[in-house]
């Protein structure tokens, strides 16, 4: 059974650019999350998606962040425009249960901002 | 925002020593405690979930302890080896169905 697939695995983008990042879940999982870590710190909550719809949001540190989850299949994180701040990994994870108690994490999206 | 934090922040071991390093957690609310490896680049994998006060569990040479009263869980590596090298995470599990990590110890196994 293949895994959550994060793509791309490393994106490097000027201050004020557009990134798009994408996860694609466990098949079947219909719970999505998307967390983040910035450098040296705790991986932190970002959004919840239960199948295409948005579950909690409480996460997304600003409106620059857009996810999306069309279809409730994979699901894509905007950064637009880009800031330094932005910097750090991102990191997906699907579960099969609501509750999320058993999350499977992808292998993280880095993303560094200049 | 719960506070979890893990302490050491980062651990260099002799390869065939042994470690232990601490994740404490808020004591109400919890659920769950799930200890994840982490190696850059790839998934964070999944060690143990714990959930009962005093519960142990062992997966080869490592192993976790759990105190649920006291909000605390050691995590144990018994005669470290290079492919241990990892950061290891901690993540509390609340009974509002969240995650919370802490901020990891990175441990590095010298040969």
């Amino acid at each position: 059974e293949a895994g959550v697939t994060q793509f791309p695995s490393h994106s490097v983008i000027e201050k004020g650019q557009t990134v798009t990042l994408r996860c694609d879940p466990i098949s079947g999982h219909d719970n999505l999350y998307w967390y983040r870590r910035v450098m040296g710190k705790e991986i932190k909550f970002l959004l919840h998606f239960v199948k295409e719809s948005k579950q909690d949001e409480s996460g997304m540190p600003n409106n620059r962040f857009l996810a999306e989850r069309t279809g409730g299949t994979y699901s894509t994180l905007k950064v637009q425009p880009a800031e330094l701040e932005d910097s750090g990994v991102y990191f997906c994870a699907s579960s099969q249960d609501r509750r999320g108690y058993e999350q499977y994490f992808g292998p993280g999206t880095r993303l560094t901002v200049t | 925002i719960l506070n979890v934090e893990q302490s050491p922040q980062s651990l260099h071991v002799q390869e065939g020593d042994s470690t232990n390093f601490t994740c404490s957690f808020p004591s109400s609310n919890f659920y769950a405690l799930h200890w994840y490896r982490w190696e850059t680049a790839k998934s964070p994998e999944a060690l143990f979930v714990m959930t009962l006060n005093g519960d142990e569990k062992k997966k080869g040479r490592i192993s976790a302890t759990l105190n649920t009263k006291e909000g605390y869980s050691y995590l144990y590596i018994k005669g470290s080896q290079p492919e241990d090298s990892a950061t290891y995470l901690c993540a509390f599990y609340s009974n509002d169905y969240k995650l919370s990590f802490g901020a990891g110890t990175t441990v590095t196994v010298r040969a």
